[in-house]
């Protein structure tokens, strides 16, 4: 099952804005990862915000939480045409498994 | 990248027949995560694997089934294949019991079911 449904599903920018993305959440969660996904390969773990952090920064990257709304945001700053991915939030659910349960993402283009 | 690899890359199979898909965990990792990851959809988890006992199970039928050897990597299990079985299907390796709960995926297998 989905746990976390990102906003917006696609997303277009011109190279040098800023690019928000969103992420809902359903249950109560240890932690919050964002994951970037290239042309349906491998996802690669871009940062980890624990649930009581509320914001959290990494280069050009910031991540915000607030889980009295179960949401999670992340802003990826001065965008580059490398930036172009899939973007997925996932939440850990520490019952048994170390599992993380995936949105269905934020396909991001950024253009020349 | 991180160093998990998995074989094969691409694999085109029968609606029928049976696959063996492999993972490689990186170095010092005892945990082996496995997630399908249908078109246009996010992973979803279908088991883990922590010193080669199953630890968790996502909403997959029995004929998903796994293994984990003695130097920790991993095998993933498909009998029986169905057309919807089709997917990239990643493995991630992750270290059992800290507090840190990065997992590190692997480049994944394309699975095609004809």
């Amino acid at each position: 099952s989905q746990q976390g449904e990102e906003d917006p599903q696609a997303l277009s920018i011109q190279e040098g804005e800023n690019a928000t993305m969103n992420c809902s959440y359903k249950t109560s969660i240890n932690n919050l990862q964002w994951y970037r996904q290239n042309s349906g390969r491998g996802l690669v773990h871009l940062i980890l915000i624990r649930s009581n952090e509320r914001e959290k920064h990494s280069g050009r990257l910031r991540v915000t939480l607030d889980t009295s709304k179960k949401s999670s945001s992340l802003l990826i700053t001065a965008s580059r045409a490398a930036d172009t991915a899939s973007y997925f939030c996932a939440t850990y659910e520490i019952q048994g498994a170390q599992k993380l349960v995936f949105g269905q993402g934020t396909r991001l283009t950024i253009n020349p | 990248e991180t160093g998990v690899t998995q074989s094969p890359t691409h694999l085109i199979k029968t609606r029928g027949q049976q696959v063996t898909l492999r993972c490689s965990s990186q170095s010092g990792h005892n945990t082996v995560s496995w997630y399908q990851q249908a078109l246009g959809q996010g992973p979803q988890f279908i088991f883990q694997y922590y010193r080669e006992e199953e630890n968790g199970r996502g909403n997959f039928p029995p004929r998903f089934s796994g293994l984990q050897f003695p130097n920790y990597s991993s095998e993933l299990n498909v009998n029986a294949l169905e057309l919807d079985d089709s997917a990239l299907y990643l493995c991630a390796s992750s270290l059992g019991g800290t507090a840190t709960l990065e997992q590190f995926f692997g480049p994944g297998t394309r699975l095609t079911v004809l």
